[in-house]
């Protein structure tokens, strides 16, 4: 257990619509970041946020848009869904800012399974 | 800038055989490079990371990796292979802005 929470698990959504996916960071972590892994793509960066912040801007849509509350869980809203954007969302957290450098480790969530019908 | 190369999109051992997925990396400067591996529906779990201490890091599970400047390589390697190491491993590099994933490499374990 890396001690990211993600809800929901599963979610089955129609074209159109929009869903907002929820993260919960582990203890003590200020970063949040969020990825799209999917069968074509593989794994790909969206948004990261520190602090409350917005601090890294990766393949992320218009149609998508993440923020980090006071108590730092993050929130993921994907709206006007297509079909294209079933896939599996992961939310992640590490302590400092940087990604990945001097050791600053990011710990993943099981991840929220999209599937827009 | 920074990049990472996952030399096998599939590598296919039998059980109690050694195993090495290979990981080329490109960075401008002194990077931090991690291997995750994924399961089936799961998560990314960290197995181990290197951060400028010893070139020869030991992971979870058996796990390690060498970290070999002048070749610019980061292979990970598990003397023999279990069944439960079946699943998928990604190479990461570090150290800048944005963290870089590999392509991954799917790993079979034959009985």
């Amino acid at each position: 257990d890396s001690g990211v929470t993600q809800t929901p698990k599963h979610l089955i959504t129609a074209t159109g619509q929009r869903v907002t996916l929820r993260c919960s960071p582990r203890s003590g972590d200020l970063s949040v970041y969020w990825y799209q892994q999917s069968l074509d793509q593989g794994l790909q960066f969206l948004i990261q946020y520190y602090n409350g912040e917005e601090r890294a801007k990766g393949n992320i849509l218009e149609r998508f848009s993440a923020q980090q509350f006071p108590d730092l869980h993050s929130e993921l809203n994907l709206s006007s869904l297509e079909l294209g954007d079933s896939a599996l969302y992961f939310c992640a957290s590490s302590v400092g800012s940087t990604q990945g450098a001097g050791g600053n480790t990011i710990y993943f969530g099981e991840g929220s399974w999209l599937t827009v019908v | 800038a920074q990049s990472v190369t996952q030399l096998d999109s599939h590598v296919s051992v039998s059980e109690g055989t050694p195993v090495l997925l290979r990981c080329n990396y490109s960075s401008s400067y002194s990077p931090s490079l991690f291997w995750y591996v994924q399961h089936p529906n799961k998560g990314l779990q960290l197995l181990l990371k290197y951060t400028s201490a010893a070139t020869l890091v030991k992971g979870i599970n058996g796990f390690e990796a060498e970290f070999k400047k002048s070749e610019t390589s980061f292979h990970l390697t598990k003397p023999s292979a279990h069944m439960s190491d079946a699943a998928e491993y990604f190479c990461v590099v570090g150290g800048g802005f944005k963290t870089i994933f590999g392509a991954g490499t799917r790993l079979f374990v034959k009985a």
